[in-house]
């Protein structure tokens, strides 16, 4: 069956540091990929996505790229901001299991400190 | 803006009560689900529905139970609330496309006393 790695947080930085969090996939068919963000006390928001292999989702200086080959989708940003400390999850939805239903990874905690 | 909304925020239930939990949304969409949300077990799956009247069970239903009679809204029912259903649940919906996503409500933080 579909299923999504996440590194293991928490993940802790300081502000203005890079940001790698990784996700790996398992996937029966050709999957969608997506990165959402949880802020404390709050629902999950789509943060970005991607539904082929090479593409580049983004928004709000983060990004993702799909990489088929490595069945990755690892979510990185430049320059980390204590407003972007929260739970980030990747998920996948694969047109061969259901096409409108996700697999989510466990989330990763991120604490950005000044 | 687009939006699912969930009826509580915070809810305080007695142990063997029976407790409706209720999501709406406005964009349409044929797919909703329940998940509950605990530190260290990540999101998981209670019960989905991709049409109205339909529903299918997830990977912890026990204990639960649903009710969908109109397409924007999505009900999850606790028969009889048990201190171990404390948690924070979360509803969202998407449309039955693979590359959409999903739009998550707010949350309800339900403790169980």
């Amino acid at each position: 069956g579909d299923s999504v790695t996440q590194m293991e947080g928490p993940v802790t930085l300081s502000e203005e540091a890079f940001l790698t969090i990784n996700c790996t996939y398992t996937a029966t068919g050709y999957p969608s990929l997506f990165w959402y963000v949880q802020y404390p006390g709050e629902g999950l928001q789509l943060l970005l996505k991607a539904t082929k292999a090479d593409d580049k989702g983004s928004n709000k200086g983060f990004e993702a790229t799909y990489r088929k080959e490595t069945t990755s989708f690892h979510l990185e940003k430049g320059s980390v901001q204590v407003s972007d400390s929260a739970v980030y999850f990747c998920a996948l939805s694969d047109r061969d299991t259901n096409a409108g239903k996700s697999t989510f990874g466990d989330g990763t905690t991120l604490t950005v400190k000044p | 803006d687009v939006k699912v909304t969930q009826s509580s925020r915070y809810l305080v239930k007695r142990t063997g009560e029976k407790v409706f939990l209720e999501c709406v949304q406005d964009m349409d969409h044929e797919n909703m689900f329940w998940y509950r949300q605990d530190p260290g077990l990540g999101l998981r799956l209670i019960y989905f529905s991709y049409d109205v009247k339909m529903k299918e069970k997830g990977d912890i239903p026990e204990g639960y139970s649903v009710s969908r009679e109109k397409k924007e809204r999505f009900s999850l029912i606790l028969e009889s609330a048990s201190t171990n259903q404390t948690s924070m649940y979360l509803c969202a919906s998407s449309q039955n496309r693979v590359d959409y996503g999903y739009t998550f409500g707010s949350g309800t933080r339900l403790t169980v006393v």
